[in-house]
């Protein structure tokens, strides 16, 4: 079982929509959770961070954390073609563990 | 104020010569990190190094692979001998402390000939 474990897609949802990305790990202790962005020829970009259950809402962005189900979960509402990228789900006790990420396309 | 820099972006080498990728991290992160990315794959991790303490290397795929940090700041990654497998992006990040978010460069895209 990987550590960290993500949909590879590709995720395709039309513009205006809310798009669900899904995020599960192995290790129990984990402690802090992290959603990255990275468009296509570009390094990631931190867009979130979230460390109790529940949610954590910036924006259109949307964290959800279970730490009972070890699931993290990003939503993005009103999805704008700009939206459009690999999200990688980066989950941290004593280390980062990076999952291989979900590609996220928005159709106009 | 200035983000994680690496320099070159790119490189262009021949198979078997040495290559150097520097990272400057952004000051006062202590922790330090090396990624390998490979043309549609996820982050390999290579290196990381937190402050003075020795580095955990447990990442590095062969004895080709070396990095140092000098000064606790700037770091080089060196490969020695490349091969063409060698070929990918290279990312370097750092963080304030080992459980909090990394911020990334912008790479160092190394193709092998």
């Amino acid at each position: 079982q990987k550590e960290v474990e993500q949909n590879s897609g590709p995720l395709s949802v039309p513009e205006g929509a809310i798009a669900s990305l899904n995020c599960t790990y192995s290790d129990r202790g984990s402690q802090s959770f992290f959603w990255y962005r990275q468009y296509s020829g570009k390094s990631p970009e931190l867009i979130m961070s979230i460390y109790s259950n529940g949610d954590k809402e910036d924006g259109r962005f949307t964290a959800q954390l279970n730490k009972a189900s070890q699931y993290v979960s990003l939503l993005i509402r009103d999805s704008q073609p700009s939206d459009s990228a690999t999200y990688l789900c980066a989950v941290n006790k004593e280390d980062m563990r990076f999952g291989a990420g979900t590609r996220l396309t928005v159709k106009p | 104020g200035a983000g994680v820099s690496q320099s070159p972006s790119n490189k262009v080498t021949e198979k078997g010569k040495d290559v150097e990728l520097r990272c400057d991290p952004i000051s006062g992160h202590t922790a330090l990190y090396w990624y390998r990315q490979s043309l549609g794959q996820g982050l390999e991790f290579l290196i990381y190094f937190q402050g003075n303490s020795a580095p955990d290397k447990s990442g590095l795929p062969s004895d080709r692979f070396s990095a140092e940090r000098t000064g606790g700041s700037v770091s080089t990654l060196t490969i020695q001998r490349t091969q063409q497998e060698d070929s990918a992006v290279y990312l370097c990040a750092s963080s304030t402390h080992r459980n909090q978010p990394q911020h990334f460069g912008d790479g160092t895209r190394l193709s092998i000939l």
